[in-house]
């Protein structure tokens, strides 16, 4: 079983406040990513990270920013939430070595902007 | 460039009935290949996977067979269940600096009692 977290699950916030989405992996990943899913459930990702230090923009252009000081932990920050912000964000991690490359999700975190 | 393409959900079954889900794919190189589960509030888990041609993945009593000739990795299910309603999508990645995986546009599927 995935160990990989995320807080919170719901969050419904104004328009205009920051927010921080948690996420948290035990088991060791070097690789992080942080994937937006839409209504029609298309995943698009955003951010991602290859280690500690590192982080990248994704395919999607989003306002969010990421960060990477600790290798269990990949927040990502709205620093002014606004109502196109709404949707579902899912955080994932895989190991660097996997010639695999399966990537373990979290179960996500459904976040409206009123 | 790299891209997955699965047809078009929603897709609606009667219990016990036979299941197919097509996907196709775009790779250059040998690409390894997925498929991801989503169950309602749920993120993805991987249901299968195949990493060369002629490799068949299998799960959960579906399976999936990379077809490198066709460029298909379609997923198959003999008789489903009220359970297995849910997302799946097909996947791929390929061995480049990147390897980011590449996700198909997801398939709903319901199953009827």
């Amino acid at each position: 079983e995935a160990d990989i977290y995320q807080t919170p699950r719901y969050l419904v916030i104004g328009t205009g406040k920051k927010i921080t989405l948690e996420c948290s992996q035990t088991m060791g990943h070097d690789k992080m990513y942080w994937y937006q899913q839409d209504p029609g459930m298309e995943l698009h990702l955003i951010h991602y990270s290859y280690g500690v230090n590192s982080t990248e923009k994704g395919d999607l252009s989003s306002e969010s920013t990421v960060s990477r000081i600790r290798t269990e932990h990949f927040p990502l920050t709205l620093e002014s939430a606004r109502p196109s912000h709404t949707s579902q964000y899912l955080c994932a991690s895989s190991e660097s070595t996997s010639v695999n490359y399966e990537q373990y999700f979290g179960p996500g975190t459904r976040l409206t902007v009123t | 460039g790299n891209s997955v393409t699965q047809m078009e959900g929603p897709v609606t079954l009667s219990e016990e009935a036979f299941l197919t889900i097509n996907c196709t794919y775009t790779a250059t190189g040998y690409p390894s290949l997925f498929w991801y589960v989503q169950y309602p509030g749920e993120g993805l888990q991987l249901l299968l996977k195949a990493t060369k041609a002629d490799d068949k993945g299998s799960n959960k009593g579906f399976e999936a067979t990379y077809r490198k000739e066709t460029t298909s990795f379609h997923l198959e299910k003999g008789s489903v269940q009220v359970s297995d309603s849910a997302v799946y999508f097909c996947a791929l990645v390929t061995m480049n600096r990147d390897d980011k995986i590449i996700f198909g546009k997801g398939t709903r599927l319901h199953i009827l009692p």
